[in-house]
């Protein structure tokens, strides 16, 4: 079945540390976002790319970097500039910039 | 610019009883607008869109009617079921500059008690 997949499912950051998302997709999608999840604040887009070789900042991009050197692949790396990184993080795409976007399971991402 | 704005939650419906989550937004042009449903610990699911002023989206007993003149697009279910419990969000697509964004409501969360 198609869809996207985000990998690990929880993970664990040290101070200092940057830490990376995984987000795969096999639906041929070209566009594929980032988004942050707090309790009550609902979805705030950190990046987004709508062609491989191309990504444009979203709302909360400091502290944020992404890649897109494979159509299917959008890694997300959380540095050590974002002071604040626990969150619930969703990776999406879309084949079509006016329709719906799929969205993989999430990430959750905690300090030690 | 563009923005979602959803009733605040949480809401807590027994079985059977009828729901309302209202939705109003603000954008340029006529965004595509769209329902989505999280379960605990997923990503978020399509529930059901309108693309057009007039269309009514509709899928697994929800619907919800875009309503270009009130600027609405209300979530309403007949009669809820314990599994329906979860988060929704309302969200609109950009149109223009803003193509191929999403912009979110904050979510409601809705529980249903046997």
């Amino acid at each position: 079945d198609g869809g996207i997949t985000q990998s690990p499912k929880y993970l664990f950051r040290k101070e200092g540390q940057n830490v990376t998302l995984s987000c795969e997709q096999n639906l041929n999608h070209d566009a594929m976002y980032w988004y942050r999840q707090d309790p009550g604040q609902g979805l705030r887009l950190i990046y987004y790319s709508q062609i491989v070789n191309d990504f444009q900042k979203g709302d909360i991009a400091e502290g944020y970097s992404v890649s897109r050197e494979k159509k299917e692949s959008f890694p997300l790396t959380v540095t050590s500039a974002q002071k604040n990184p626990t969150a619930f993080y969703l990776c999406a795409s879309t084949g079509a910039l006016n329709q719906p976007q799929h969205f993989g399971d999430g990430t959750r991402l905690s300090i030690l | 610019g563009d923005s979602v704005t959803q009733m605040e939650g949480p809401v807590t419906l027994s079985e059977e009883a009828f729901l309302t989550i209202n939705c109003t937004y603000t954008a340029t042009g006529y965004p595509s607008l769209f329902w989505y449903v999280q379960y605990p610990g997923e990503g978020l699911q399509l529930l059901l869109k309108a693309t057009k002023a007039d269309d009514k989206g509709s899928n697994k007993g929800f619907e919800a009617t875009y309503r270009k003149e009130t600027t609405s697009f209300h979530l309403e279910k007949g009669s809820v079921q314990v599994s329906d419990s979860a988060v929704y969000f309302c969200a609109l697509s950009g149109r223009g500059s803003t193509l191929g964004r999403l912009y979110f409501g904050r979510g409601t969360q809705l529980t249903v008690w046997p």
